[in-house]
């Protein structure tokens, strides 16, 4: 079956280091994944999209890269502030319409302290 | 970016009763809009595709009868929890995409629903 697997163990990191972010996912060949963060009883906020025929992209103090070798996608946030601190969620559109619903990882809960 | 609003953001209810959720784009039109539930420490799970004009896809495990969905303009739908029992209390979310932009999707802020 097809499965999107994050890291679900909060992640720790110190103020000013790099947080890095794993997605997984198996039985599937996607177009794009995109990487959304959700605070605490708010809907998720789109952060990133990454087409598979890119291997990087950047903004601001984000990047995203992805392996369609290893169904892999890294999600780096440098130079972390605490405000970054929040679940960070990845996700595939499967049905690969386009216009379909996404399907969701669990995220990863990020905690950057100062 | 585009808006997606929600409203109740949060609601409780008695057991029986049905409860009704508005999601609206405020700045574009959408013909599709999604409605997920997440329960807590899991993930969004898409409950259903919301059709501008049509009915709902309902993704498989989904109850139609329970979960009423009604696009009925380009800006508005609106997903009815009838006869919700405790067991529905969940986060509900709403998103939708901006027509011709193939970038993420806009989530509402989601809706609490606590059933007593």
């Amino acid at each position: 079956s097809q499965k999107i697997e994050q890291n679900s163990e909060a992640l720790n990191i110190q103020e000013g280091k790099t947080a890095t972010l794993t997605c997984n996912y198996t039985n599937y060949s996607p177009a794009y994944l995109q990487w959304y963060r959700q605070d605490p009883g708010r809907g998720p906020v789109f952060l990133l999209l990454i087409r598979e025929n890119e291997k990087e992209k950047r903004k601001e103090r984000l990047k995203v890269t992805f392996d369609t070798t290893l169904k892999q996608s890294l999600f780096h946030i440098t130079a972390s502030q605490p405000a970054d601190s929040a679940t960070y969620l990845c996700a595939l559109d499967l049905r690969g319409g386009g216009a379909d619903g996404l399907t969701f990882g669990k995220g990863t809960h990020l905690i950057i302290q100062p | 970016g585009a808006v997606v609003s929600q409203h109740p953001s949060r609601v409780i209810c008695k057991s029986g009763t049905s409860v009704k959720i508005e999601c609206r784009s405020l700045d574009f039109q959408a013909t599709t809009m999604f409605w997920y539930r997440q329960f807590p420490k899991q993930s969004l799970m898409l409950m259903a595709t919301s059709n501008e004009g049509s009915k709902a896809t309902y993704e498989q495990g989904v109850e139609k009868d329970k979960f009423l969905i009604n696009h009925a303009s380009l800006t508005l739908s609106t997903l009815t929890v009838t006869s919700a029992h405790p067991e529905d209390s969940s986060f509900y979310i709403c998103s939708a995409r901006v027509p011709g932009d193939p970038l993420g999707l806009f989530f509402g802020e989601g809706s609490r629903l606590t059933v007593l």
